[in-house]
């Protein structure tokens, strides 16, 4: 079964600082893999979608890799500001099924 | 790009009564829609994926009689908690699958802003 695991598990940085936020999993036989963004008491965002043959996915300030043989993606960010504080969730999906890790909780401090 | 929407956004209510969540895709049609359940400082676990027109299909471990789903629409799929207990309380969300021509690799789930269940 798929697991995917988030580290780290919170972060808090000052502002303008550049993070990364990394996501592995346990089976590369995924289809694609996406960055979620989740404010508190809120639903998902979508920042990113990288597909499986593809090797990062970039965004504004966000930009997101892929190493499928590896298990392993990173959502690094750019010049971090404090609206970027929330909850980090990446997801693998196999056929129809999304997986997601429990997510990095980010703080960006003024 | 596609809405989903939730309704309600919050609910609370007495332990034993059942309570009804509905979802909604705004502008496309989902045959498939997924109901979601996250736990504080959790992530999001699947509960079961909901078909139109056909019985929904219910992870291992989440009871189908509790948690009733109905895919009645193209547009619409509805979660109602029966009996509901403390320990239902949670966030649910749920998203709908768009296909595209690319296939499965392609389909894209958007997401639900999700619905806050509080049972006293």
């Amino acid at each position: 079964k798929q697991e995917v695991t988030q580290i780290p598990a919170a972060l808090s940085v000052p502002e303008g600082e550049n993070l990364v936020l990394n996501c592995s999993f346990t089976d590369s036989a995924i289809y694609n893999l996406q960055w979620f963004r989740q404010d508190p008491g809120k639903g998902l965002t979508s920042l990113l979608l990288i597909q499986s043959s593809q090797r990062e996915q970039t965004s504004g300030r966000l930009n997101a890799s892929l190493d499928k043989s590896s298990g392993r993606s990173t959502l690094y960010i750019a010049a971090s500001q404090p609206g970027d504080s929330a909850t980090y969730l990446c997801a693998v999906k196999d056929f129809n099924k999304f997986y997601f890790g429990s997510g990095t909780k980010l703080n960006v401090k003024p | 790009g596609a809405v989903v929407s939730q309704h309600p956004s919050r609910v609370i209510c007495k332990s034993g009564t059942s309570v009804k969540i509905e979802c909604r895709s705004l502008d496309f049609q989902a045959t498939t829609m997924f109901w979601y359940r996250q736990f504080p400082k959790k992530s999001l676990m699947l509960m079961a994926t909901s078909n139109e027109g056909s019985k929904a299909t219910y992870e291992q471990g989440v009871e189908k009689d509790k948690f009733l789903i109905n895919h009645a629409s193209l547009t619409l799929s509805t979660l109602t908690v029966t009996s509901a207990h403390p320990e239902d309380s949670s966030f649910y969300i749920c998203s709908a699958l768009l296909k595209t021509s690319g296939g499965s690799r392609t389909d894209t789930q958007y997401f639900g802003p999700g619905t806050r269940l509080t049972v006293l």
